[in-house]
This record gives C-alpha cells, structure tokens and sequence, in this order.
C-alpha cells in the first residue's frame, strides 16, 4: 500500500493565485514528520517545509504553508502568490519514528506544477 | 548555508562499466544517504550509512552497489557493472540526526545515463 499518495500528477495555476497540492499519508507510528521538496527542471531537490506530528500549528515558511488535517492523514502543500519559477514537481514525503535507525524518506510520486503568466 | 555537493553533475558510461558518484556531505552530520530516481518515478531509498557502516539498505542496494567513506569527508556510491535500467538521478543526502523532524540536506544530484 502506497505510504504518501498525491493524486495530481500536474497541477496548472496562473500567475500571482494559490494552488493547492494534496498528499495523504498513512502511517501507524504517533510520532512522524513530513516533508514537501520542490524539485526544478534542473532536477537538484530543495527542502520547502515540514510539519511534526505533534505540531499544533500549521507550518509557515513564505509563501508556503502546511494544511496539516492530522484525523484525516493529510498534509497539502499551499503556495500563495504562485510565481513563475514556481514551476517544478513537487514532492511529498515522511520520516516514521518506528522506520528502523536512520529513518528513511517515504516518497509520493510527485506532482507537477505549471504556473502560467 | 552548508551543502551537500556531489560530483559529477552528469555521467555517461557504457553498459558494464564500473561508476564512482561522489559527495560531500554537511561536515557536521553524521548520517548520510544515498537515493535514486529514475526519469519520471518516485524517489527511492538505497541505503543509509552511519559510523562508518551501512545501518539499512533497500532491495535495490545488491551486490553491485557499494558505498565507503574513504576519508572522513568524500561518501561515494559505486555501482559495478552498470546496466542501462541504472540510469537514473542519484540523490546523496546528510542529515544531522535522524528525529523524525530532521530533515535533510540533499546534492544537486549526478545524473546517470548508462548507454
């Protein structure tokens, strides 16, 4: 069973609005994090965000926020003010407490983003 | 801001050649990684590495990857005998501890085209 799902494989927005992209989790552990990475055209991964699972508060960082909905296993990533060099994948995924040792990076299958003039 | 720098940027090799990625983690991290993404899928895990050992590796991570950090500094992925389905993006990534909040610090990438 797919651990992080985003179900937009691409996600068009115009210039300057706000776009949503969903991820849902699964997990059984009390305690994880989770991640968004924007991965450009250039293909290098930059960290954008991450919310715990015992954070109370939505997570803000810019023009990106958290919509953390921990009942329903979800973390969609809101960018506000959408610009054009927003246009990348994206990508969501979790670090488990229970994952053995060195807590490896679950990954969704991204989505991607256009942002039109 | 600290990074992680991996070289080369690209590689191409032939079919059955043997390959070396390099990277310098963050000097002050301690666990350190090593992904995989092929064009167009998800980003897969390879292997983990910690005190000088590995500490998990993935059912993609057999007999034909290895890893070393050689000098304390330089944490390498070798992959024996390339195929083409090894061509992909190879991700290195340092990450301080490893709390679930930790997150981590990845390279720009080698980009692999095994021909």
């Amino acid at each position: 069973a797919q651990k992080i799902t985003q179900t937009q494989p691409g996600m068009f927005v115009q210039e300057k609005e706000a776009v949503t992209l969903d991820c849902t989790y699964d997990t059984s552990d009390q305690s994880y994090g989770l991640f968004w990475y924007k991965q450009p055209s250039s293909g290098e991964m930059i960290f954008l965000i991450y919310q715990g699972s015992y954070d109370e508060q939505n997570a803000t960082e810019g023009r990106y926020s958290l919509n953390f909905q921990k009942a329903r296993k979800s973390a969609n990533l809101v960018i506000s003010a959408s610009q054009l060099g927003d246009s990348a994948m994206y990508f969501c995924a979790m670090r488990e407490a229970n994952a053995g040792n060195n807590r490896k990076l679950i990954w969704g299958l991204g989505t991607s983003l256009a942002v039109n003039p | 801001e600290p990074e992680v720098t991996q070289t080369p940027s690209h590689q191409v090799t032939q079919m059955g050649q043997e390959v070396i990625l390099r990277c310098v983690p963050i000097s002050n991290h301690l666990y350190f990684y090593w992904y995989r993404q092929i064009l167009g899928q998800k980003v897969e895990f390879l292997v983990s590495f910690y005190n000088n050992e590995i500490s998990e590796k993935s059912e993609i991570f057999d007999d034909q990857f290895s890893v070393e950090r050689p000098d304390g500094s330089n944490f390498t992925l070798k992959i024996r005998s390339t195929k083409l389905e090894d061509s992909a993006m190879y991700f290195c990534a340092s990450s301080e501890a490893t709390g679930v909040y930790y997150g981590y610090t990845f390279g720009s990438g080698t980009r692999l085209t095994v021909v």
